[in-house]
Parts: structure tokens; sequence; C-alpha cells
């Protein structure tokens, strides 16, 4: 079984202050995990995977995350908030035997003030 | 590259009545999902399509949701009928192969029962 838990529904962050979105997982397998933004009325959107080769992930936009085994987390960062980077982002965990069973978490909310 | 295509974009019913989505996937992918987003929640699989054969559909609602993907390309995506916690947004995802390639998201439907 495979289950994602975004430890923070709501996370408001300053222009220009770095940007913290917590995601703890459990699979059975070894896993792929992905972050995905959605801002509003639009498609969901890939910012980062992770498929076992390195731990720390780059993505778009100026995110990237770290895998870390021993925590089972899979946390995103980024140095420092846009306020284009207010959007609801989704941690999505699926085992590497699967057939792209994609399990999204609960969604975090992030609002950027100036 | 076009991206996934959905319509319609909104849709209000009444409860009992009947509805139909469409969803058109990137060229050339093979395999199409259909999720559902109930407000506050992340997206759930509802039906997972590999070219016109149905992969998973264990979480779909069969007693009043239907779905097919004639010829491997299209999909549609049926509720009847219609109850008000199918208020939702219903989202089409496809990817290039099954398993760890990444989903690419429609606009979504937005549904709405009364």
């Amino acid at each position: 079984a495979q289950s994602v838990t975004q430890l923070d529904s709501h996370v408001s962050v300053s222009e220009g202050t770095p940007v913290l979105l917590r995601c703890n997982y459990s699979s059975s397998y070894s896993p792929s995990l992905f972050w995905y933004v959605q801002h509003p009325n639009k498609g969901l959107q890939l910012l980062l995977k992770y498929t076992s080769a390195a731990t720390l992930v780059k993505g778009i936009n100026g995110f990237e995350a770290e895998f870390k085994k021993s925590e089972t987390s899979f946390h995103l960062t980024k140095p420092s908030a846009h306020m284009s980077d207010a959007a609801e982002y989704f941690c999505v965990v699926t085992p590497t035997d699967s057939w792209g069973k994609f399990q999204f978490g609960a969604g975090t909310q992030v609002v950027v003030t100036p | 590259e076009a991206g996934v295509a959905q319509s319609p974009r909104y849709k209000i019913i009444e409860k009992r009545q009947s509805v139909a989505f469409w969803c058109n996937p990137i060229s050339g992918h093979a395999t199409l999902y259909w999720y559902q987003q109930i407000l506050g929640q992340g997206p759930k699989l509802l039906i997972q399509f590999q070219n016109n054969g149905v992969v998973d559909d264990s979480q779909l609602p069969k007693d009043r949701f239907s779905a097919e993907r004639l010829k491997g390309v299209d999909s549609t995506l049926k509720i009847q009928p219609a109850k008000l916690e199918d208020s939702a947004v219903y989202l089409c995802a496809s990817s290039l192969v099954e398993g760890l390639a990444e989903q690419y998201f429609g606009p979504g439907t937005r549904l709405t029962v009364t």
C-alpha cells in the first residue's frame, strides 16, 4: 500500500523569502515521487520528479526537492518566493512496480504576500 | 505540442440528471486517466486506460459512472444519474507510456450538481 501526507494545508510566505512544503510518504516498494502545481482554473503542471536517480532533484521555476529514504520525506523548497508561486501544490507517490497509479496528497495552498 | 483538451469547462446540472465529459489526450499518448478532485482534496483516480483497454477501474462507482475510450484516442466519462456528492472537478490526464512517465493534465471540468 502507498500513501502520501502533506504536513501543511496552508503556507504563507513573504515575497523573496524561502518556501518549504513538506511531504512524507509510505510505500511498500521503492517509490517514484512527483510534485505538481495547480494554479486557479489551470491544469496540474509537473514541477519535478524523483525516479531513483539523484536524491536532490531540480525542477522548473527554481524549485527543488530532496528524497530522504531514512525519513520517508520528499520536501519541496525554493530559495526565494515570487508572487507567481501562489498556487496549490500536490505531492504524488507511485510505486515503481505499479502501472502509473498516482496517489495524491491533499495539497498545500501557498499564499505569497508582498 | 498541444496539451490535453477537455470539454466542457463548466457544467451545472440537477441531481438525477446525466452528464458527459470529453477528453482528447496528447497525440501519441497511449495511457489516459480520469480523476475526480473534490474541493479541498487531491485528485483521486477513477479509471485508467491503456490504448482502448481498461487497466484499472477499481475506484469507479460503476452503478452510476461509465467511461470509454474508443479507438484508443478520445475518451468520454459519463455520470447517470448524478448525485450531489458528484460535485467536483473531473480531470483527464495522459502519459506517453504506462508506469513511471509523468502525467499531463487537462484544465478539468467543474461539475456542480444542485
